[in-house]
């Protein structure tokens, strides 16, 4: 079975540094990474999907990159505000079986 | 509006009730999911469908039930409602037409079984 781990667990910065969130998984034979943010009580937006050929996206301040044959996934945040204070989890979709796994998240508290 | 619904968001009920919660997506997606989280154990999947004829258990389907009423429509049923199902649920779609398979989810109803 897919294991998803996220680490740190929690993380606090101030506000305007850069930051890395990681994500390590043990079955490398993966179909996709996608990475969300989730408020408190809220539901989970997406982030960035990565297809399992691609070795990185990104989105405004947001850059995911990939590295299948290791197993993990960066979300790297540049210049971090207090809007992005929230979980943010990686979820990886496996090339056999028909779910998406979950790691349990890393809480970002961004501090003005 | 948002294309993954969830309804009710919020619910209370008490043990050996039966409840059922609802969600309904606009994406026209057929693949839909049932998904529980709980405090450090992250999301866990609790039954999928890829098709209104097409049912299949997750890790964790043990005092649950589903139906899939329509290609938009996906119901979760708890029969008997015991408090350690007490978590929050998520409903989400996914579509895998052009190899993109990216995740929608809903908003999430919070139960809690007292």
């Amino acid at each position: 079975k897919q294991e998803v781990t996220q680490i740190p667990a929690a993380l606090s910065v101030p506000e305007g540094e850069n930051l890395v969130l990681n994500c390590s998984f043990t079955d490398s034979a993966i179909y996709n990474l996608q990475w969300f943010r989730q408020d408190p009580g809220k539901g989970l937006t997406s982030l960035l999907l990565i297809q399992s050929s691609q070795r990185e996206q990104t989105s405004g301040r947001l850059n995911a990159s990939l590295d299948k044959s290791s197993g993990r996934s960066t979300l790297y945040i540049a210049a971090s505000q207090p809007g992005d204070s929230a979980t943010y989890l990686c979820a990886v979709r496996a090339n056999t079986g028909n779910q998406f796994y979950f790691g349990t998240g890393t809480s970002l508290t961004v501090i003005p | 509006d948002a294309d993954v619904t969830q309804t009710p968001r919020n619910r209370i009920t008490k043990t050996g009730k039966r409840i059922m919660l609802e969600c309904s997506q606009t994406k026209g997606h057929d693949r839909m999911y049932w998904y529980r989280q709980d405090p450090g154990l992250g999301l866990r999947l609790i039954y999928y469908s890829f098709d209104v004829k097409d049912i299949n258990k997750g890790e964790i389907s043990d005092g649950y039930s589903v139906s899939r009423q329509a290609q938009a429509k996906f119901s979760l049923s708890l029969e008997s409602a015991i408090p350690n199902q007490t978590a929050l649920y998520f409903c989400a779609t996914s579509d895998p037409t052009g190899g993109n398979t990216e995740a929608f989810f809903g908003q999430g109803t919070r139960l809690t079984v007292v």
